[in-house]
């Protein structure tokens, strides 16, 4: 099982739709989460910070879940510039921080 | 600031040949990474350099080595490239620390896009 796990989608959504990715992680002790968005042939970039009380920045809302291990992004009011891959990223600490990246979901918005 | 910058941005290189990816950083952090990009499967990290002086392997390291010159640079060496190899490669660099989410965050370079045929 990979430690940091995302639906790879590909997911087409029309402008202005709302769209939502999850990931999930193995271990327990992860105590840092975040999104990164990459787009085509570029390199990834942090999109926000992710909190157990959750937090919104804009159309984005990330959340997490500590007892089920998940992560989520919600994006509100797709725009066409939204078109990117989503990287879930989370950091451990055993016995030395170890940041993982999930493969990334690609979103593609359509006109 | 130029941020993190990786040269050459593009490379073929055939069985058995050498290279060196070099990365440097301007934003004076102390740790540096080499992942590599595969369709599939994510980042995937070959070595760290947790500060000046110091490097250790990461998840994938067999077929490389590394080298932090100083605090700015830090080199990933290919001594006899293999198809295998042929992938995109990112040089990050972050200030990691306890307790500050921000501090986290990495920063990456633009890329190194290799091919070994």
């Amino acid at each position: 099982r990979k430690e940091v796990e995302q639906d790879p989608g590909p997911f087409n959504v029309p402008e202005g739709a709302t769209v939502a990715f999850n990931c999930t992680y193995s271990n327990s002790a992860s105590q840092s989460f975040f999104w990164y968005r990459q787009d085509c042939r570029k390199e990834p970039k942090l999109l926000m910070s992710v909190y157990s009380s959750g937090n919104e920045d804009g159309r984005f809302t990330a959340q997490l879940n500590r007892a089920s291990q998940y992560i989520s992004l919600l994006i509100r009011d797709s725009k066409l510039s939204d078109s990117a891959t989503y990287l879930c990223v989370v950091i451990t600490n055993t016995g030395g921080f170890k940041t993982i990246f999930g493969a990334g979901t690609r979103l593609f918005v359509k006109a | 600031n130029a941020g993190v910058t990786q040269t050459p941005k593009f490379q073929v290189l055939k069985t058995g040949q050498s290279m060196t990816l070099q990365c440097a950083q301007d934003m004076n952090h102390n740790s540096m990474y080499w992942y590599r990009q595969d369709p599939g499967m994510g980042l995937r990290l070959i070595y760290y350099s947790a500060s000046e002086g110091t490097t250790d392997k990461g998840e994938v390291p067999n077929g490389y080595n590394v080298s932090r010159l100083n605090k700015r640079e830090f080199s990933l060496r290919l001594e006899s490239a293999a198809p295998s190899q042929t992938s995109v490669y990112f040089c990050a660099s972050n200030v990691p620390s306890g307790g500050l989410h921000s501090s986290y965050e990495q920063y990456f370079g633009p890329g190194t896009r290799l091919t070994v045929t």
